[in-house]
């Protein structure tokens, strides 16, 4: 299978502790997006990269949040000391870079509950 | 401003019916504006998406017609089937590459 995978699909953990995504993009694609999205509602933007450079991240996310895209190939999204709040669903997505906007490719997400 | 406003927030249509999305935007910069449907536990998928060279497209039965001048552009989805029941996103953007998704419609096909 060569769509965006994503793990650990679940992750259920205490409030005060640190949490890491993994998001493993097409492999031939050089965009990779991070989302969250809560029940109800759309994704929303967090951040992107293209190729290992960090484009653009969100104002609304704290410092809690970090994420790293290393040799412009997996990426991880980290939060720290995490939050009932931050309970919700992570999307990764990919794309290529063509010169102009094209389709997301989406994992299947990262189930994120803090008790 | 980016905002993107969508609607309706549900929709129930008879199987074999029309379903209609709208979605409103504000930033001129957009220049490419697709629809995503996401079912239960998966992550969004493309539907269909336009450039705004065009004013319509079609594919089977799925339409999106666009309207430059009003900032709008919306779904339509023909002979609505039970397999339709799926919640949908528009997903517009242009400039950044950063795809702004609205708040959803939630669409129930009944058999």
């Amino acid at each position: 299978d060569t769509g965006v995978s994503q793990d650990p699909r679940h992750k259920i953990t205490k409030r005060g502790q640190n949490v890491t995504f993994r998001c493993d993009p097409i492999s031939e694609h050089n965009r990779l997006y991070w989302y969250r999205q809560t029940l109800g509602q759309g994704p929303e933007f967090l951040t992107y990269f293209q190729n290992e450079a960090q484009l653009e991240k969100s104002r609304l996310l704290s410092d809690r949040f970090s994420a790293e895209r290393p040799k412009g190939s997996f990426s991880t999204l980290e939060i720290q000391r995490t939050e009932q709040g931050d309970s919700a669903m992570y999307l990764c997505a990919s794309s290529s870079a063509s010169g102009s906007a094209g389709e997301l490719f989406f994992g299947e997400g990262s189930r994120l509950t803090v008790l | 401003q980016q905002q993107v406003k969508q609607s309706p927030q549900s929709l129930i249509v008879q199987k074999g019916g029309i379903s209609i999305i709208n979605c409103a935007y504000e930033n001129t910069a957009f220049d490419y504006f697709p629809w995503y449907q996401q079912f239960p536990g998966k992550g969004p998928a493309l539907l269909i998406a336009i450039r705004p060279d065009v004013s319509e497209k079609k594919e089977g039965r799925f339409t999106i017609s666009f309207n430059k001048s009003a900032k709008q552009f919306s779904l339509h989805i023909m002979d609505s089937q039970p397999g339709d029941s799926a919640t949908y996103f528009c997903a517009p953007t242009g400039g950044t590459y950063k795809y702004i998704f609205g708040t959803g419609t939630r669409l129930k096909v009944l058999a």
